[in-house]
C-alpha cells in the first residue's frame, strides 16, 4: 500500500541548533515531493518541494530537504534553528498526473531557549 | 501570494443541526479539497473537484457532501452534525494548467466542534 511516514512526533530542539525531520515514503514510482509548516491555529504553508532534478532542494525560511531514491526518503533541515520554527511539520506526496496529496502524520518540532 | 479563504474559522454547534464550511478562493485555481485534519494524525482527504460540477470522495469515508458551482466556491455541507464530526476541516486549491506543479494552497482551517 502506497504511504508516508514521518517517524518522529515530537522533536525538541534548542534554538541555534540544527534540525532534521525524517519523511519517508512508500509508492510504486518516485511521487512529487513537498514539505508544509502548520503553525497553530493557521493552514498549511509550502516550505519546498521536489519534482525532479537536483535531488537537494532549497526551500523558504532557511530550510532545505534532500531526495534520496535509494532510501525513498526526502528529510527536512535547517543548520540553525529560531524560535520562529516551532510548529508543525508535515510531508506529502503525490504522483504523477494525480495531484491529490498524501501527508504523513506530521511532526511537531519545539524550540527551547 | 495564495488567496483562499474559509468561513467559519470555528464553529461550535449542536447536534443535529445542518452547517456549511465555507471555502472560496480568488486564484482561478481548478482543483480544490478538503481534507480533514485531526490532532496527532495525518491528514485526510474528504473531497477533490477538477473543476466546475466535478466532485470527487476522497481516501477517509465521510458523511459531509460538496458542490462545485463556481470555479472559486466550493463549500462543505453536513446534513447532520455529530459528535463525531468535531475536527478540523482544511480547504486547498491548486491550479495545475499550463504545466504549473500543482502544489497545494491552503486556506486557515474550519475548527467544528458538535457538542
Amino acid at each position: 500500500a502506497q504511504s508516508v511516514t514521518q517517524p518522529d512526533i515530537h522533536i525538541t530542539v534548542s534554538e541555534g541548533a540544527s534540525l532534521e525531520l525524517r519523511c519517508n515514503y512508500s509508492y510504486g514510482a518516485t511521487p512529487y515531493l513537498f514539505w508544509y509548516v502548520q503553525s497553530p491555529g493557521q493552514g498549511l504553508q509550502l516550505l519546498l518541494k521536489y519534482f525532479s532534478g537536483d535531488t537537494l532542494v532549497q526551500g523558504i525560511k532557511g530550510f532545505e530537504a534532500e531526495f534520496k531514491r535509494s532510501q525513498s526518503s526526502f528529510n527536512l533541515r535547517k543548520p540553525s534553528v529560531h524560535w520562529s520554527d516551532a510548529a508543525e511539520y508535515f510531508c506529502a506526496v503525490a504522483l504523477l498526473d494525480d495531484y491529490k496529496l498524501s501527508f504523513g502524520a506530521g511532526t511537531t518540532v519545539t524550540v527551547r531557549a | 501570494e495564495a488567496d483562499i479563504y474559509q468561513t467559519p474559522r470555528y464553529l461550535v454547534i449542536g447536534t443535529g443541526k445542518k452547517i456549511t464550511l465555507e471555502c472560496s478562493q480568488t486564484m482561478g485555481h481548478d482543483k480544490m479539497y478538503w481534507y480533514q485534519q485531526d490532532p496527532g494524525m495525518e491528514l485526510h482527504l474528504i473531497h477533490y473537484s477538477y473543476g466546475v460540477n466535478s466532485t470527487e470522495k476522497g481516501d477517509l469515508s465521510s458523511e459531509s457532501t460538496v458542490s462545485r458551482i463556481r470555479t472559486e466556491h466550493f463549500p462543505l455541507t453536513l446534513e447532520s452534525a455529530r459528535p463525531s464530526h468535531t475536527s478540523q476541516y482544511l480547504c486547498a486549491s491548486s491550479d495545475t494548467s499550463g504545466g504549473n506543479t500543482g502544489e497545494l494552497f491552503f486556506g486557515e482551517g474550519s475548527r467544528l466542534t458538535v457538542l
